[in-house]
């Protein structure tokens, strides 16, 4: 089943304690992404990947790194969380950017994962 | 900068009831406009789309018309049912900057009840 995991689910951390969430695609995607969402605010991009070792900062990028070595994987990592990064985090992914060409790729939305940090 | 406004939720209907969430944006050129939805504990899924004015998205029984004259892309269903509970966002397809993004509005949460 073509499919985009993230782990964990659900999280609660405390304040500086480093943290990864994985995000894996089985789809041979080359573009992946990774947002937040909070109320009131919709999904705000973080980082996105056009390709291996190809990694660009999104819209709200402070705080956070992420990395590309492989292809399915691109884990976003939180050297010391704070409270306000507590959200509903989302990795997604495509064929290739979201608009190229003309044509739209289709992103694909892992499960969510939320995040507390106290 | 490009932006998405949507109406405020919650929209809360009876089943078979007419439902209408709006979508306004703010462009510079012609971007491509969507609505996803997200069903509760999931992540978004692509509802339709509609890449050039006048062009009309469909799916499941839901309609948009992207309509450049008003900035504007409503999303429409004749008769709701409670499977249709969700959070629908709008969104467009941004290439300032450099590169391919997209920009969602806040989200509008839908409440079908029987």
């Amino acid at each position: 089943e073509a499919q985009v995991t993230q782990n964990p689910r659900y999280l609660i951390t405390v304040t500086g304690k480093k943290l990864t969430v994985t995000c894996s695609q089985n789809m041979n995607h080359e573009y992946m992404s990774w947002y937040r969402q909070d109320p009131g605010l919709g999904l705000r991009q973080i980082y996105y990947s056009m390709n291996v070792e190809v990694t660009d900062k999104g819209d709200v990028p402070e705080g956070y790194k992420v990395s590309r070595k492989e292809k399915r994987n691109f884990p976003l990592i939180l050297e010391s969380p704070s409270p306000n990064q507590t959200s509903l985090y989302f990795c997604a992914s495509s064929l290739r950017g979201p608009l190229t060409s003309g044509s739209y790729n289709e992103q694909f939305f892992g499960p969510g994962t939320r995040l507390t940090v106290l | 900068g490009n932006s998405v406004t949507q109406m405020e939720g919650p929209v809360t209907l009876s089943e078979e009831a007419f439902l209408t969430i709006n979508c306004t944006y703010t462009a510079t050129g012609y971007p491509s406009l969507f609505w996803y939805v997200q069903y509760p504990g999931e992540g978004l899924q692509l509802l339709l789309k509609a890449t050039k004015a006048d062009d009309k998205g469909s799916n499941k029984g839901f309609e948009a018309t992207y309509r450049k004259e008003t900035t504007s892309f409503h999303l429409e269903k004749g008769s709701v049912q409670v499977s249709d509970s969700a959070v629908y966002f709008c969104a467009l397809s941004d290439r300032s900057g450099g590169y391919n993004k997209l920009i969602f509005g806040a989200g509008t949460r839908l409440a079908v009840h029987p």
